[in-house]
């Protein structure tokens, strides 16, 4: 059954350093997704992709943040300076239709020291 | 503002026995409403969705009831398991695909 992976697992980093966080959404889905999750707390929208733009953002998902489908099959999350409060769970997601059902990858979990 | 709840944050039930799992909602204008299911360390799991114009529907083991007038939606699972253990959301889709979640309630299942 295919699935959405993304990697890595688990990502370190320092406070104002730049992050990019990558997925490999299902292949014949159009539409993708970045969510996250700040520990204990419910998942969160951050923004919508289809057609190499993006269609829906968050208040969450300010100028430091920034998606891209660089090729085919990849979907990139860019944080440009993270800050301690950007640590949570990060999500991918992706469906084959707007009204369908997304499937959502295992996580990065982004850890900012 | 758009808000979608679970009522109680833990739920710990007998091996075999059905489990109900409540979320309340307030905006009335999403298209779907869906559960999702997310084990530790995973992502969330489309359980099962329910459109916003009927009031009930069945899956495998799961139904969704779906009260627009309390705006109120509920996941009843039957013969509960170990393997349901896990965290349940609650979310409502909207026209553009954005889904907002609640917050979770854990589902604990005692052998």
């Amino acid at each position: 059954e295919p699935e959405v992976t993304q990697t890595p697992s688990h990502q370190v980093t320092q406070m104002g350093q730049e992050v990019i966080l990558r997925c490999v959404p299902i292949s014949n889905h159009l539409y993708f997704y970045w969510y996250r999750q700040i520990l204990g707390q419910k998942v969160e929208f951050l923004v919508s992709f289809y057609n190499n733009e993006i269609s829906e953002k968050s208040e969450i998902f300010d100028d430091q943040f920034s998606v891209e489908r660089p090729d085919g099959s990849n979907f990139t999350l860019k944080i440009r300076s993270t800050k301690l409060e950007d640590s949570a769970m990060y999500f991918c997601a992706s469906s084959p239709g707007q009204s369908r059902e997304q499937y959502f990858g295992p996580g990065t979990r982004l850890t900012v020291t | 503002g758009e808000s979608v709840g679970l009522h109680l944050p833990t739920l710990s039930v007998q091996e075999g026995d059905n489990s109900i799992i409540n979320c309340a909602y307030s905006n009335s204008a999403s298209d779907y409403f869906i559960w999702y299911k997310q084990e530790s360390g995973k992502g969330p799991q489309f359980i099962i969705d329910i459109r916003s114009n009927m009031d009930k529907r069945q899956g495998q083991r799961v139904t969704v009831l779906l009260n627009k007038t309390v705006k109120h939606l509920s996941l009843q699972i039957a013969a509960t398991q170990p393997g349901d253990s896990a965290v349940y959301f609650c979310a409502e889709r909207e026209a553009t695909g954005k889904l907002i979640f609640g917050q979770g309630t854990t589902l604990q299942v005692k052998p």
